[in-house]
């Protein structure tokens, strides 16, 4: 596709359930990054995968948070047993190597999750 | 370990009035990329400017120039003439070489017709 792409665009889900956050990225990208922005707040890094390099996991909050990415496309964010304070939106952004220099990341609209 | 500090919270301008975000960053890395982006109330994350740790010059785009600083590490972002719609929260944000990349908390711009 043009753009990075997250879906759902909304999710509102109860404390205690699973919920897994999607993300495609623009193609042929080798780099992506899943970041978690709380109301009022800034971009919380959260995990950044980079072609077939170990992700780097640093900022993942609890053991609850895991993600995955097949290859260089799809990413999937998994939160376990949700609680409230995982209410946020979870931004998904992508960025690749031009002769040597990263590019600027792009960014999707975000998946708006709200634990009730 | 890298990060970004934007101490500015928030800021109030009057239209047409210049102003200036300030960003300060660390990083080990001999090589990385400076960002600034805007988040409009719509919520997405708009490219504003990079600029290369290796770039030897300043440069102005429109109404957006930076300052970078590598002796102080600040890499400031100055509107010139705002106008009501640069109302948005602006974010700077470091790559290293590794392609890892970290922002600040943002500065809330308002400005005001």
């Amino acid at each position: 596709g043009a753009g990075v792409s997250q879906s759902p665009s909304n999710k509102v889900t109860e404390k205690g359930k699973d919920v897994e956050l999607r993300c495609d990225p623009i193609s042929g990208h080798t780099a992506l990054y899943w970041y978690r922005q709380r109301l009022g707040q800034g971009l919380e890094f959260l995990i950044y995968f980079q072609g077939n390099s170990a992700p780097d996991k640093s900022g993942l909050p609890s053991d609850r948070f895991s993600a995955e990415r097949t290859g260089e496309s799809v990413s999937t964010l998994t939160i376990q047993r949700t609680q409230q304070e995982d209410s946020a939106v979870y931004l998904c952004a992508s960025s690749s190597r031009d002769r040597g220099l990263w590019t600027e990341a792009f960014f999707g609209q975000g998946t708006r999750l709200t634990v009730v | 370990a890298q990060k970004v500090t934007q101490a500015q919270t928030e800021i109030s301008v009057v239209e047409k009035e210049d102003v200036t975000l300030d960003c300060v960053y660390e990083t080990r890395d001999t090589t990385y990329y400076l960002f600034w982006y805007k988040q409009p109330p719509s919520g997405e994350l708009v490219f504003l400017i990079r600029r290369n740790s290796f770039d030897e010059q300043n440069e102005i785009s429109g109404r957006y120039s930076w300052n970078f600083q590598k002796s102080t590490s600040s890499f400031n972002f100055t509107i010139t003439a705002s106008q009501v719609v640069d109302s948005a929260v602006y974010f700077c944000a470091l790559y290293n070489q590794g392609g890892k990349l970290i922002f600040g908390q943002g500065t809330e711009l308002s400005v005001k017709p």
